[in-house]
């Protein structure tokens, strides 16, 4: 299986910040790696796939980067409504795996 | 616009088989542009893959859950289903049903997700 470890596992951040969390997988999965956005009570929204491609209507602020086994989730001025957990996943095999979240808080 | 809805029991009993159908509108589950996943997500903790089936009716479980898992399709209902066996309290999650375009190979469309509880 691959693994997937995210960094940090929370963090405070105030509005306006730059925000970045880091997911490595524990062999390389290419660019086949997506982030997803949880608020509390509801779904998922997947924000980001193939690494660095952001989904149609998703703000700007929000970029990915990273190939191979390590990948970035850059929130370049974190506003209100960013205050969520953030989830990588991949899909380089046929069996995918979530991170175990990063939980951005306010500061 | 595609919807997908789930629906089942909320209480299961350990040992039992947990059954979950989800309902798909909007678009078809004959589809070979999607996937067709379960995913789920423990009290207060993070997801976790559960499976998912295609069109053609393959399907590619998570190895820690493959023994006690079936997805199924049914194209006339344009549902698709999850079947967990021998449930125990460690199965007690939300449970989300979900479509994955194949060319990316993540989620876009999300159920709301239903809380099953495993309890005697």
């Amino acid at each position: 299986d691959i693994q997937m470890t995210q960094s940090p596992s929370s963090l405070s951040a105030s509005v306006g910040d730059r925000v970045s969390i880091t997911c490595r997988a524990s062999q390389s999965i290419y660019t086949y790696l997506n982030w997803y956005q949880q608020k509390p009570g509801k779904a998922p929204k997947l924000l980001i796939y193939d690494a660095s491609t952001l989904l149609s209507g998703v703000p700007s602020r929000f970029s990915g980067s990273g190939s191979g086994t390590d990948f970035t989730l850059t929130i370049s001025s974190l506003q209100s409504e960013d205050f969520a957990t953030y989830y990588c996943q991949q899909s380089s095999s046929t069996t995918w795996t979530f991170g175990q979240g990063t939980k951005v808080e306010i500061k | 616009q595609v919807q997908l809805q789930e629906s089942g029991p909320g209480l299961v009993k350990p040992s039992q088989t947990l059954s979950l159908p989800c309902s798909v509108s909007g678009v078809s589950i004959s589809s070979a542009a999607y996937y067709w996943s379960w995913i789920r997500q423990h009290p207060g903790k993070g997801l976790e893959w559960i499976g998912y089936i295609y069109y053609n009716g393959n399907t590619y479980y998570n190895p820690s859950l493959k023994s006690r898992v079936t997805i199924s399709l049914d194209t006339s209902k344009n549902q698709f289903s999850l079947r967990l066996r021998s449930v125990t309290a460690a199965d007690t999650a939300v449970y989300y049903c979900a479509r994955a375009p194949v060319q990316v190979a993540g989620v876009d469309y999300w159920g709301q997700g239903t809380l099953v509880t495993v309890s005697s």
